[in-house]
């Protein structure tokens, strides 16, 4: 069966700080991954998504950036952070054939 | 532009109760739509899927119908129990490489 890990569960960085969030899906291969952000008020919203290796596409600007070093790996990261970049981070990936979407447990990010 | 819709926001009902929780969207040339559970601070967890040529799916307690032509989708959950609470998400998918499009969810509470 598939499994989706993400970690850290929770983070707590400084401003101007970096951040690295990774997710690694099991069971599977060659899927299709997403990084969702959450905000307060239960919005998900869709920040970059990845057919393959080392391809990314993002969704908004921001001041995140996305790779996918290995084919079931996925990281998120900042060089530096905003408070505006907490929230709760969420990795997904999808079966090609039905496009069913899987989450990881996310990951809770506050930026002070 | 797709656009999904959760009304309403909130419910709360006694234990046993049959519900139904509702979504709405914009366009209704969809690929598929699928129906999330989310517990607090916890990831998503995926319950039913339904393609664009099913009209409904269904998972033990849970019931999911798809109306495509009137833009809707509703989930019945049959004798509602207490470890039912939690918000409720349902996504839309466009096409075969689109993004899921999620509504803001309805927040459940079945009172004991």
């Amino acid at each position: 069966s598939q499994t989706i890990h993400q970690w850290p569960a929770t983070l707590v960085q400084p401003v101007g700080s970096p951040l690295s969030l990774e997710c690694t899906v099991e069971g599977t291969s060659n899927p299709n991954l997403y990084w969702y952000r959450q905000a307060a008020g239960r919005g998900l919203q869709l920040l970059f998504y990845s057919v393959g290796i080392g391809q990314i596409s993002s969704e908004v600007p921001q001041n995140l950036s996305a790779s996918r070093p290995q084919d079931r790996q996925f990281i998120l990261s900042s060089k530096k952070l905003l408070l505006s970049d907490s929230g709760f981070y969420l990795c997904a990936w999808s079966r090609l054939n039905t496009g069913e979407l899987f989450f990881g447990e996310g990951s809770r990010l506050t930026v002070l | 532009k797709q656009e999904v819709t959760q009304i309403p926001a909130a419910l709360s009902v006694p234990e046993g109760e049959n519900l139904v929780l509702n979504c709405s969207f914009t366009d209704s040339a969809i690929y598929n739509l699928q129906w999330f559970r989310q517990d607090p601070g916890k990831g998503l967890t995926s319950l039913l899927l339904i393609q664009s040529s099913q009209r409904e799916q269904t998972s033990g307690r849970l019931n999911a119908s798809l109306d495509k032509s009137s833009g809707r989708s509703t989930l019945y959950i049959a004798a509602s129990q207490p470890g039912d609470s939690a918000t409720y998400l349902c996504a839309v998918k466009n096409n075969q490489g689109g993004k899921l499009i999620f509504g803001q969810g309805t927040e459940l509470s079945v009172k004991p």
